[in-house]
């Protein structure tokens, strides 16, 4: 009954390869985003989808992808991976609305380009 | 676009101690102010938030605080125990947008 669930947990590849992530999230929200979150931590937005829509389309190469077949799911899919993609993706969800609501983040995956 | 600035980015205190971080935002429009701890191997999780119609907020040992004319806000964990120990993130959002600080290393002493 995990509320955004994401898939897989750790992810190893070799440069040039194309990996796909999977999200989906059972709260009923509205809104989908990817974060990425480097070795120091920093949490940066890369894209976000309101039903289905792109909202949000931070500078993010065009190697990267994302997909939402419906509002419950976004995928991500990168191509010709590069080294400097390792890092740790995730998947969140949040419910639009006046006044803010939260969001709420899966538990990552942690992609290691070799 | 928002920036969010976050200090300090390491803060160590002793088991029972208080420990308070602080964040600036510069965009007034922001209305919403989330904080997220993150344990290791996980992803962030809410602890507690504030909206812009609001001062001050607490839930037992958190308490948040906004001064919107400063434009910051602050997160106060008293009586710190050794799993509290995390690192803690503040944010600021408008709308669907969210802009995160850089994170602060909160590490307690037992």
């Amino acid at each position: 009954d995990t509320a955004v669930s994401q898939t897989p947990k750790y992810l190893v590849t070799q440069m040039g390869n194309d990996k796909s992530i999977k999200c989906e999230q059972n709260l009923g929200h509205d809104t989908m985003y990817w974060y990425k979150q480097d070795s120091k931590k920093f949490l940066k937005i890369m894209f976000s989808y309101n039903n289905k829509e792109l909202i949000i389309n931070e500078t993010v190469p065009n190697r990267f992808s994302p997909k939402s077949p419906d509002k419950a799911h976004l995928n991500l899919h990168i191509n010709s991976l590069e080294l400097g993609d390792s890092a740790v993706y995730f998947c969140a969800s949040s419910q639009t609305g006046t006044g803010g609501s939260p969001l709420h983040f899966g538990n990552g995956t942690r992609l290691t380009v070799t | 676009g928002e920036n969010v600035e976050q200090h300090p980015s390491t803060l160590s205190v002793q088991e029972g101690d208080s420990a308070v971080i602080k964040c600036t935002y510069s965009d007034s429009a922001s209305n919403y102010f989330p904080w997220y701890k993150q344990e290791l191997g996980k992803g962030p999780q809410l602890i507690i938030d504030i909206r812009s119609n609001v001062g001050e907020k607490k839930d037992q040992r958190i308490a948040v605080t906004l001064n919107k004319t400063a434009k910051h806000f602050s997160l106060h964990i008293t009586e710190t125990q050794p799993e509290d120990s995390a690192v803690y993130f503040c944010a600021a959002a408008g709308g669907n947008q969210f802009y995160f600080g850089t994170g602060t290393s909160l590490t307690v002493i037992p």
